[in-house]
């Protein structure tokens, strides 16, 4: 199976601070049909995950554009630009390239 | 708006079956697929397994292969979850999801305990 190594496993910031996180696979995430499905999750407190960012780098409708997401072949990153009281919770990245899907071991964003 | 809507917590016992459901709303039914996703307790996320809910098709997570059993309903646009030979290492939250995981239902607590 897939590992997605997240890093780190927890990150302190204060409003406004701009962050990123990194997802590592253990082999490339490129598809044959030429789409790398790794996606980027954020799961507040007591709720059901929800998509933030598809397809590496496509913003899910409704997302604030202060999210952002870039990388390719085993290597990705989530970045925010500026954080809100409301990014809080725990984000996780999943491969869906290779069964069976995979999700990273999540990474907790804190208010410093 | 897209919703899925997952049947209430449930409490079993070990070496039973548990059957979850998740009922979608707001788009046509078999435009995505369906997953079912577990979460224990302050614990990450794993995949089960999905189905196409056009023809029917699945692919389950080898971990839970002969166990974990997926339907879908194209009459009612419900996906079902059976899991069976339950042990206390099943307790824990799923998750129905629709393709790429861009809509989640609330989420159903299965416990397991005699």
């Amino acid at each position: 199976d897939v590992v997605l190594t997240q890093t780190p496993p927890t990150l302190s910031a204060t409003i406004g601070q701009s962050v990123s996180i990194s997802c590592r696979s253990s082999q490339s995430l490129l598809h044959s049909n030429g789409n790398t499905y790794l996606h980027w999750l954020l799961q507040r407190p007591g709720q059901s995950p929800q998509l933030l960012i598809y397809l590496v780098s496509r913003l899910e409708s409704g997302v604030p554009n202060r999210f952002s997401g870039s990388g390719s072949g085993t290597d990705f990153t989530l970045k925010i630009s500026g954080v809100e009281a409301e990014d809080l919770g725990v984000y996780y990245c999943v491969q869906g390239t290779h069964a069976p899907w995979t999700f990273g071991g999540g990474t907790k964003l804190e208010l410093k | 708006q897209v919703q899925l809507q997952q049947s209430g917590a449930e409490l079993v016992k070990p070496g039973s079956s548990v059957k979850l459901s998740c009922k979608a709303s707001g788009y046509t039914f078999t435009e995505y697929d369906i997953d079912w996703v577990k979460q224990r307790p302050g614990q990450g996320l794993e995949w089960i397994g999905g189905i196409n809910t056009e023809n029917g098709d699945t692919d389950y997570n080898e971990k839970f292969k002969g166990r974990a059993t997926l339907t879908a309903d194209i009459s009612s646009n419900t996906a079902y979850m059976e899991l069976s030979r339950l042990t206390s290492e099943d307790s824990a939250v799923y998750n129905c999801a629709t393709t790429w995981f861009a809509y989640w239902g609330q989420g159903t607590l299965v416990t397991v305990s005699s």
